[in-house]
């Protein structure tokens, strides 16, 4: 149980262009899902908190205008990266919580590797 | 503050015990997690541990929180090369919406 899938799992786009990357729980509802995004040999950095029909919350220092985060369903979210630049070339890792949990871990996706020429 | 710290490197041979440390400054913390991670992949949880247990086993896994010095750590027996990877301490003040607070990690290796 407690399955995340994201896709694709890796992308590789011209500058300019906009990338979605789909989350979904795949077995249970989650009412919040979790946007990160990880440097090579760095730590999770969490970009943005989503709650199901909701506007997403962002951490301070990201763009909302450039990472747009929709949260339509309580078992799928999406992160689209608009306008990508060589900079947002970067591993982006969702995550989940399970609404009937008491414990309130998070499940993580196996994320997704953006690559922006 | 809501600092999570770990060390960054442990190196281990083969069929050692492996001790991984971890610091958090939250004394509200409900849930205290352990997540392994393998190159190239997701987050994979290991293991969490309730505030009000000394103690949660597991297998290979034993999880020990000191609530009054604010240390939990996780040992694994028996290391094997497949458990080579980053693991990752983090915590939670409260469910609900709260992200965990995760640490930087720390980098498991295991030598033959």
């Amino acid at each position: 149980g407690a399955v995340v899938s994201q896709h694709p799992s890796w992308v590789i786009c011209k500058s300019g262009t906009s990338v979605k990357i789909e989350c979904r729980s795949l077995d249970f509802q989650a009412t919040t899902m979790f946007w990160y995004r990880q440097f090579p040999k760095q730590s999770l950095m969490l970009m943005a908190t989503s709650n199901e029909g909701s506007k997403a919350t962002y951490e301070q220092g990201v763009e909302k205008d450039k990472f747009l985060i929709n949260h339509a369903s309580l078992t799928l979210s999406t992160l689209t990266v608009t306008s990508a630049h060589p900079e947002d070339s970067s591993f982006y890792i969702c995550s989940a919580r399970d609404r009937t949990s008491g414990s309130g871990e998070q499940f993580f996706g196996p994320g997704t590797r953006l690559t922006v020429l | 503050g809501e600092d999570v710290e770990q060390s960054l490197f442990l190196s281990v041979r083969e069929g050692d015990s492996s001790v991984i440390n971890c610091t958090y400054t939250d004394s509200s913390s409900t849930y205290l997690y352990w997540y392994k991670q393998e190159p190239g992949a997701g987050l994979q949880l290991l293991t969490y541990i309730f505030s009000n247990m000394d103690m949660k086993q597991d297998q290979r896994l034993t999880v020990l929180l000191n609530k009054k010095d604010k240390h939990l750590s996780l040992r694994i027996a028996d290391t094997q090369t497949g458990d080579s990877a980053i693991y990752f301490c983090a915590e939670i003040r409260n469910s609900g919406n709260t992200p965990l607070v995760f640490g930087k990690g720390t980098r498991l290796s295991v030598i033959a």
